[in-house]
């Protein structure tokens, strides 16, 4: 079974500070994907990275996939109150048949 | 372009019964795929539906079943409803089931239904 684990699971902090979410498993995937969801709202996908070794830049979220394609990573620099919301995870499962695997997600809140 | 929509938005219904979810996918998407959100997770894959046809299907029992139709909408049908089955159901629509590297997954806001 194909698992994603996510840490931290909350994340507060002021505005201005940097943070990083990780996203971790034991099983190699295709591809991995970053959402954010706010409350009330479905998952709005914020990039998909591919390659093992995989840097994407979004503005000042920077997001990264580990060499072995096991594991990725989300940093965000001087994050701002609008960057609160639930950053989820996601990889495509075994045989690239488009359906996903979600992480258990980092509910992050930026006070100003 | 007209985005993914579910209906109704939230949902109440009493243990034991049944219940209907709705899904229109994004103009030009034939693909939809459906998930249970519970509070504090993240969302998991019930299943996925290709030109009417179930295309996959993830841990969930037989009383969770779907529909797609010829214009693509979808329904996501629950019997027997239990009070774990609270949760946040999400539709994606997408182009077609290939790889996510090709195909952008759209999610709708989502249906919140609750059982009591």
């Amino acid at each position: 079974t194909q698992l994603l684990e996510q840490s931290p699971q909350f994340l507060s902090i002021q505005e201005g500070e940097n943070l990083t979410v990780y996203c971790n498993s034991s099983s190699v995937f295709s591809s991995l994907q970053w959402y954010r969801q706010e409350p009330g709202e479905g998952p709005v996908l914020l990039v998909t990275v591919v390659t093992g070794g995989e840097v994407k830049k979004l503005k000042r979220l920077t997001f990264q996939f580990g060499d072995a394609r096991k594991d990725s990573s989300l940093h965000i620099t001087a994050a701002q109150p609008g960057d609160t919301g639930l950053y989820l995870c996601a990889g495509e499962s075994s045989g690239n048949t488009g359906k996903l695997i979600f992480g258990q997600g980092t509910t992050l809140q930026v006070k100003p | 372009e007209t985005g993914v929509t579910q209906s109704p938005t939230h949902l109440i219904k009493t243990r034991g019964q049944q219940v209907t979810l709705r899904c229109s996918s994004q103009s030009g998407h034939n693909t939809v795929s459906w998930y249970q959100q519970a509070l504090g997770q993240g969302p998991q894959f019930i299943f996925q539906y290709y030109r009417e046809e179930e295309n996959g299907r993830g841990n969930f029992p037989p009383r969770f079943s779907g529909l797609q139709f010829p214009n693509y909408s979808s329904e996501l049908n629950v019997n027997a409803l239990e009070l774990d089955d609270s949760a946040l159901y999400l539709c994606a629509s997408s182009v077609d089931p290939g790889t996510v590297m090709n195909t952008e997954a759209f999610f709708g806001q989502g249906t919140r239904l609750t059982v009591v």
